[in-house]
């Protein structure tokens, strides 16, 4: 059920620079915004970016956001170890009428 | 502040029914889309249905159409999901979610198991 692609896995140590791609189609990422959520286990996620690239108030300057064409990324410089959580894109589908979500990508601090 | 509380969750038979509010504060429920999100246990987020702000469009997921039906009270501040003909798959946690130019806030969840 899951439209949008994503990693199943990224890792990195503190202090590094890791990425999470996001890959969909012309009807959803490719005609509309990106947003990307953080969560942990037994909690509801979070809003981590905003229409591709914009921060919400109160999320570190570490996450950035990027799209282009069909995919997106979200960026975390600076890793650290209480950004270790999943991760998951969405975007609205227009052929679909439905938001879809990204398979979800598990971050680990090394 | 934004809060989304979700309600009614619990312990149902397959073939039974169960409804699910949300109740909103901290926002003008009014104006703002809402969603119905769900996760099975160890799983993805999976979308379940929306409903635009005045109630009278909706959409449905293929897996639940024609059994769950969303609805909203805007009088109340409260969104609703009702939920029928439960099958063993339905098993979730269901979230109440906000849409503000693209989703954004999410409720703390209503775990829904159906189990005999």
């Amino acid at each position: 059920q899951s439209v949008l692609t994503q990693p199943p896995s990224v890792s990195g140590t503190p202090g590094q620079r890791v990425s999470i791609s996001c890959s969909g189609s012309s009807s959803n990422i490719g005609s509309g915004t990106v947003n990307w959520f953080q969560q942990f286990p037994g909690t509801a996620p979070k809003l981590v970016m905003s229409r591709n690239n914009q921060r919400p108030s109160g999320v570190p300057d570490r996450f950035s956001g990027s799209k282009s064409g069909t995919s997106a990324s979200l960026a975390i410089s600076g890793l650290q170890s209480e950004d270790e959580a999943d991760y998951y894109c969405a975007a609205w589908d227009d052929s679909l009428n439905a938001y879809v979500f990204g398979t979800g990508t598990k971050v680990t601090v090394l | 502040e934004v809060q989304l509380v979700e309600s009614g969750g619990g312990l149902v038979q397959p073939g039974g029914s169960l409804r699910l509010s949300c109740a909103a504060s901290g926002f003008t429920f009014i104006d703002k889309w809402m969603h119905w999100v769900r996760q099975a246990p160890g799983k993805g987020l999976v979308w379940v249905s929306y409903v635009n702000n005045d109630g009278s469009v909706t959409n449905y997921a293929d897996s639940v159409k024609g059994r769950f039906t969303i609805s909203r009270d805007n009088a109340k501040n409260t969104l609703y999901l009702e939920m029928n003909s439960l099958r063993g798959e339905d098993t979730a946690v269901y979230y109440c979610v906000r849409d503000s130019w693209g989703i954004d806030y999410w409720g703390q969840g209503a775990l829904v198991t159906v189990s005999s």
